[in-house]
């Protein structure tokens, strides 16, 4: 079946412009992860879904950064304002919601900030 | 001090050989320990996971978790150049909640 899905694959956009990401989890995943990978700095936690909701916005870095989801699904990230330090590589995970703990990737978006 | 602690390598080692990739933790609380592996610009892949104290073999990986001294261990035998590869240590403290990662460990294996 299909994994998780992202897009765009690649983003360059300028400072100062809003961009959206877009995650579209296994289907029948009811948790949804985000996650960003900085040179060197490793995965950082950004949000996590369960259903609709986010228990957990804790790893949003900044007020800029804000993320939804609608119907279950699919699951946009959004950056208002994008400043340089937000080059990254923005993850999404999914995983089931039943104590099983195993979150499946997807291939990522590069954001790239002039 | 980071939560976890993982050597970045980059390590390289000829084929064939047994690998050992490691992570320290700090947080007690932790009971679910992954090993992600990641080829350039892709997502990571689970490869093992395991749960509280104890060993987990499957094919040529072996993971070792030791609670008590707060270390994991990943051992790759007779290591391929298709495992060449970043591999990333997460861990949690109970289901679905967000994991930890450690920075990744860039392995090369030389043919």
């Amino acid at each position: 079946g299909a994994g998780v899905s992202q897009s765009p694959s690649n983003k360059v956009t300028e400072k100062g412009k809003d961009v959206e990401l877009r995650c579209d989890p296994i289907s029948g995943h009811t948790a949804l992860y985000w996650y960003r990978q900085s040179l060197g700095q490793g995965l950082e936690f950004l949000i996590y879904f369960q259903g609709n909701s986010a228990p957990d916005k804790s790893g949003l870095p900044s007020d800029r950064f804000s993320a939804e989801r609608t119907g279950g699904s699919v699951s946009t990230l959004t950056i208002q304002r994008t400043q340089q330090e937000d080059s990254a590589v923005y993850l999404c995970a999914s995983s089931l919601a039943s104590g099983v703990n195993e979150q499946f990737f997807g291939p990522g978006t590069r954001l790239t900030v002039l | 001090q980071k939560e976890v602690e993982q050597d970045p390598g980059p390590l390289s080692v000829p084929e064939g050989a047994i690998v050992s990739l490691n992570c320290t933790y700090s947080n007690s609380a932790f009971q679910y320990f992954m090993w992600y592996r990641q080829y350039s610009r892709k997502g990571p892949e689970l490869l093992m996971y395991t749960y509280s104290s104890g060993n987990k073999e499957d094919g040529r990986f072996t993971a070792q978790v030791d609670k008590s001294s707060k270390y994991i261990s990943l051992f790759i035998r007779d290591s391929q150049p298709s495992d060449s590869a970043t591999y990333l240590c997460a861990m949690t403290i109970s289901g679905n909640t967000p994991l930890v990662f450690g920075k990744g460990t860039r392995l090369s294996v030389i043919a």
